[in-house]
């Protein structure tokens, strides 16, 4: 089954605790993205990859890291969680690079709450 | 920054209804695209419609899209009580290929 597999689907941690949400596609998707959604705040993008080992910033990158090392894995790392962090988060990729012209496939998400 | 806006914010209906959603965006678009996200659960693609298209049909759901005024609408027609759910609409701009900017969404009810 063609999906976008996201872990963990929750996780309760402490301000400053480096945590690692994974993302993995099994569809040979160019394209990924990291997003948050918040209420009354829709998605905002984080981070996206039109390839592997091109990462590039979205409109909140600021506390967060990507990588790109393979093509169907694009970890999301907070390398010193605050509470501002909070937040429901989504992985979503599309076919080609040029993610912003075609429909995505999203992750069922990952809620943090950081303490 | 948030570039679509949805009107309204929430929106609640029998089952059998029409429902209508906006969508208003700011800068100019190559595509715009609408989403529905259940309870809990990732956002899923409905249709998506260039901006060279005035109007799209996929099933029960009627996107149109007015570049003139920088605003789509989303009818689903004959709700049911499974169409309950977040809806959203998403921009692809012009030159920037590289991502979609969403709306705020708007919540619809359902109830039979």
């Amino acid at each position: 089954e063609a999906q976008v597999t996201q872990n963990p689907r929750y996780l309760i941690t402490v301000t400053g605790k480096k945590l690692t949400v994974t993302c993995s596609q099994n569809m040979n998707h160019e394209y990924m993205s990291w997003y948050r959604q918040d209420p009354g705040l829709g998605l905002r993008q984080i981070y996206y990859s039109m390839n592997v080992e091109v990462t590039d910033k979205g409109d909140v990158p600021e506390g967060y890291k990507v990588s790109r090392k393979e093509k169907r894995n694009f970890p999301l790392i907070l390398e010193s969680p605050s509470p501002n962090q909070t937040s429901l988060y989504f992985c979503a990729s599309s076919l080609t690079r040029t993610g912003g012209n075609q429909p995505q496939h999203f992750g069922d998400g990952t809620r943090l709450s950081i303490l | 920054s948030q570039q679509g806006e949805e009107d309204p914010q929430a929106l609640s209906i029998q089952e059998g209804e029409n429902a209508t959603m906006n969508c208003s965006y700011k800068t100019s678009i190559n595509n715009l695209q609408w989403y529905r996200q259940n309870s809990g659960r990732g956002l899923v693609h409905l249709i998506l419609i260039r901006s060279n298209e005035r109007e799209k049909h996929s099933g029960r759901l009627r996107v149109t899209l007015d570049t003139s005024k920088k605003s789509s609408s989303l009818l689903i027609t004959a709700s049911r009580a499974a169409d309950t759910a977040s809806y959203f609409c998403a921009s692809g701009g012009v030159g920037t290929a590289s991502k979609l900017t969403f709306g705020t969404g708007t919540r619809l009810q359902v109830t039979l």
